[in-house]
C-alpha cells in the first residue's frame, strides 16, 4: 500500500533560522511529488511538483529537492509569514491520473 | 480566474439532515475532486471527475454520501442523513494536465466547514 509520511509534526523556527522538512514515500511507480502550503482556515496552495529523482525547485525561501525515497522542503532563512502548514502529496500508479496522497503535513511557525 | 469558488463556507446542521456542498471549478480545468479534511485523518480523496464522469469514488465513506457533475462548471457534494462524524472541512479542487508542466497540480477552494450536531 502506498505511504507518505512527514517529519517532523511540527516545526518552530526563529526568524531567520533555516531548516528542513522532511516528506518520505512508499508507491510503486511514482508520477510526481507535489508540495503544498495551506494557512489556517484555506485550502491547499501549490508550490511545486518534482517528476524524478535529482531534481530540485525554488521558490523564494523555499526549495525542493527529491530521490527515490523522500523529498526535502528547505526553508532558507524564513520569515513569519511563512508560518504554516506544509503538505507533500504523491501521484503514483497506472490508472491514478490525477489522483494525489497527502501526507498528514508539517505544521510550521516562525517567530520574530 | 477568479478560482475554485465554494459554498457554503460554512454549515452547521443536525443530525439526520441533507446537506449539499458545491462547487465551481476553474474554467477549463477538467478534473474536479472532493476531499475531506480532519485532524484525525488529514486530507482524504474522497472522488474525483474527468470531463463530468466519477472515475474513483474509492475514497466515499459510505452510502449516504453522494457526488454529482452535471456539467463542467458545476458540481454537488450531498450527505443524507448526515451525521456527527461527518463534521469535518469539505475541499473541491480541480486541475488540468494542460497547465504549467502538464504536471496535474490541483488548485484547491477556501473549503466548507461542516458541523453536524
Amino acid at each position: 500500500e502506498d505511504q507518505v509520511t512527514q517529519s517532523p509534526e511540527a516545526l518552530r523556527l526563529q526568524e531567520g533560522e533555516s531548516s528542513s522538512l522532511n516528506c518520505s514515500y512508499t508507491v510503486s511507480g511514482l508520477r510526481g511529488l507535489f508540495w503544498y502550503r495551506q494557512d489556517p482556515g484555506k485550502g491547499p496552495e501549490f508550490l511545486f511538483t518534482l517528476y524524478s529523482a535529482g531534481e530540485e525547485k525554488e521558490k523564494e525561501r523555499l526549495k525542493a529537492t527529491l530521490t527515490k525515497k523522500e523529498s526535502f522542503l528547505h526553508i532558507t532563512a524564513p520569515k513569519p509569514e511563512d508560518s504554516a502548514t506544509y503538505l507533500c502529496a504523491v501521484q503514483a500508479g497506472k490508472g491514478s491520473w490525477g489522483k494525489l496522497q497527502f501526507g498528514a503535513g508539517t505544521q510550521v511557525v516562525v517567530t520574530p | 480566474d477568479a478560482g475554485v469558488i465554494q459554498s457554503p463556507r460554512h454549515e452547521v446542521t443536525e443530525m439526520g439532515q441533507e446537506v449539499t456542498l458545491r462547487c465551481k471549478p476553474i474554467s477549463g480545468h477538467d478534473y474536479l475532486f472532493w476531499y475531506r479534511q480532519t485532524m484525525m485523518r488529514g486530507l482524504e480523496l474522497l472522488i474525483y471527475f474527468n470531463n463530468n464522469v466519477p472515475i474513483d469514488d474509492s475514497g466515499m465513506p459510505e452510502d449516504r454520501f453522494s457526488a454529482k457533475m452535471p456539467n463542467a462548471s458545476f458540481s454537488t457534494l450531498k450527505i443524507q442523513p448526515s451525521e456527527p462524524r461527518d463534521s469535518a472541512v469539505y475541499f473541491c479542487a480541480s486541475s488540468t494536465p494542460y497547465g504549467t508542466g502538464g504536471s496535474y497540480e490541483q488548485y484547491f477552494g477556501p473549503g466548507t466547514r461542516l458541523t453536524v450536531t
